[in-house]
C-alpha cells in the first residue's frame, strides 16, 4: 500500500532564509510525487511533480524539490522564503499503477517578517 | 483560472436537511473526479472515486447510503450528504484528473464548508 509521511506538523522559517518543509514516501512500484499549497478555506493548488528524469524539480512560486530514491524522499525547498509563502502544504504520491492519490498530513509553514 | 469549479462554496443547515455540492471540470473532461473531506487542521482524507456512467468507488468506512455520488457526464459529479448531522459538518473537496492524463496533477475545486446546525 501506498503512504506518505509528512514528520513536522509546522515550520518556521524568517523571511529571506531558505526553507525545506520535509516529506517522505513508500510505494510498491514507481511513486508519482506531487507537492500542494492551500490557503484558507480554499482548494489545493498544484507547486511541481516528480514522474520520471531529473531529481531536482522546480515548480511554482521559486520552489524545488529533490526526489531522492535511496531515502524515498521528496523534500520542499525555497531558498528564499516571503511572508506570502505562509500556508498548509502537502505532500503526496501515486504509484504508478494506481488511481488515486494519498496526502500526507500536512505542514503549515509559517515564515515571520 | 479555476479548471474545477466547485458549488456552493459554504452551506449551513439544519439537521436532518440533505445537501448537494457539486463538482465541475469547466474545460477538460474527467471520467474520474475524487471526493475528500478534510477535517480542521487535518489532511485530506479520500472519501471516494466517482466514475463517469458508473458506481462510485468508496473508500472504506465511508458510507454509500450517507454520502451519495452521481457522475452522470463527463464534466460534472455530485455528492449528497444525506440527512446530514453536525459530525458531517467539514470541509469537503472534489478533484479531478484530466482525461487520459493521469500521471499529472489533479486539479482541485475550491472546496465546500458544510456546517450542520
Amino acid at each position: 500500500a501506498q503512504s506518505v509521511a509528512q514528520p513536522e506538523d509546522q515550520v518556521n522559517v524568517a523571511e529571506g532564509n531558505p526553507l525545506t518543509v520535509k516529506c517522505t514516501y513508500s510505494v510498491s512500484g514507481n511513486p508519482y510525487l506531487f507537492w500542494y499549497v492551500q490557503y484558507p478555506n480554499r482548494g489545493l493548488q498544484f507547486l511541481l511533480k516528480y514522474i520520471t528524469g531529473d531529481n531536482l524539480v522546480k515548480g511554482s512560486y521559486g520552489f524545488e524539490a529533490e526526489f531522492n530514491k535511496s531515502q524515498t524522499s521528496f523534500h520542499l525547498k525555497k531558498p528564499s522564503a516571503l511572508v506570502s509563502d505562509s500556508a498548509l502544504y502537502f505532500c503526496a504520491v501515486r504509484d504508478n499503477g494506481a488511481s488515486k492519490i494519498i496526502f500526507g498530513s500536512g505542514t503549515r509553514l509559517s515564515i515571520r517578517p | 483560472g479555476a479548471v474545477v469549479s466547485q458549488h456552493p462554496s459554504w452551506v449551513i443547515c439544519k439537521s436532518g436537511t440533505s445537501v448537494k455540492i457539486e463538482c465541475r471540470s469547466l474545460d477538460f473532461q474527467a471520467t474520474t473526479m475524487f471526493w475528500y473531506r478534510q477535517f480542521p487542521k487535518q489532511s485530506l482524507m479520500l472519501m471516494a472515486t466517482s466514475n463517469e456512467g458508473s458506481k462510485a468507488t468508496y473508500e472504506q468506512g465511508v458510507e454509500k447510503d450517507k454520502f451519495l455520488i452521481n457522475h452522470a457526464s463527463l464534466t460534472l459529479s455530485t455528492l449528497t450528504v444525506t440527512s446530514a448531522h453536525p459530525e458531517d459538518s467539514s470541509f469537503y473537496i472534489c478533484s479531478a484528473p484530466r482525461l487520459g492524463q493521469d500521471n499529472q496533477p489533479q486539479h482541485f475545486g475550491d472546496g465546500t464548508r458544510l456546517s450542520i446546525l
